[in-house]
């Protein structure tokens, strides 16, 4: 079945720091990938997605890249700020009917 | 603007009892689901439906059920709550097809005392 694999946290940085969030992933096919952030006390949010091989998606300052000779989809930001401090998942959808498979998330922490 | 609202936000029940969690969204999709979220386990998917009258299992839908009579409305229901059942639950809405956006409400922590 389908299955997302992500770096467990917590990742600790200072601003201005380098972030990356590794994500693989298993599924048949060509699943669409996207990366949803949750801020304290909120519900998820779309970051960022693709929906096919060597597609690279990006918002506020985050990147990600669909490799599918590696089937990861790493999530990149060159310099964070305490406000990017929130939980990150990486998910993938395969099955028709849009159903997302997640990974566990990985909380990112950003001090001042 | 269109939105997702669940209710309610927070609520304490006790062991035995049956729960209700609203979901009402205003985008007029056809696809709604129900998540739980456990440290750990990330989200995993506990019911979806694809329009009215609709619903499907997840991967963990034991104890819950959902009934689909309008667009708008997803209810999940907690037949008789378990302290397992301990978690934050999120609704989620979408148009049809497999890239399309997922939006989820701000979620439900229920507690089973």
């Amino acid at each position: 079945g389908n299955s997302v694999t992500q770096m467990e946290g917590p990742v600790t940085l200072s601003e201005e720091a380098f972030l990356t969030i590794n994500c693989t992933y298993t599924a048949t096919g060509y699943p669409s990938l996207f990366w949803y952030v949750q801020y304290p006390g909120e519900g998820l949010q779309l970051l960022l997605k693709a929906t096919k091989a060597d597609d690279k998606g990006s918002n506020k300052g985050f990147e990600a890249t669909y490799r599918k000779e590696t089937t990861s989809f790493h999530l990149e930001k060159g310099s964070v700020q305490v406000s990017d401090s929130a939980v990150y998942f990486c998910a993938l959808n395969r099955a028709a009917g849009n159903k997302l498979t997640f990974g566990g998330g990985t909380r990112v922490l950003v001090k001042p | 603007d269109a939105e997702i609202t669940q209710s309610p936000r927070h609520k304490i029940t006790e062991t035995g009892r049956q729960v209700t969690l609203a979901c009402h969204q205003t985008w007029n999709h056809n696809n709604m689901f129900w998540y739980r979220q456990d440290l750990g386990h990330g989200l995993r998917l506990i019911h979806y439906s694809y329009g009215v009258q609709d619903t499907n299992k997840g991967e963990v839908s034991d104890g819950y059920s959902v009934s689909r009579s309008n667009t708008e409305d997803l209810p999940l229901t907690l037949e008789s709550a378990a302290s397992s059942q301990t978690s934050v639950y999120f609704c989620a809405s979408s148009e049809g097809g497999s890239g399309n956006t997922i939006y989820f409400g701000e979620g439900s922590w229920l507690t089973v005392v």
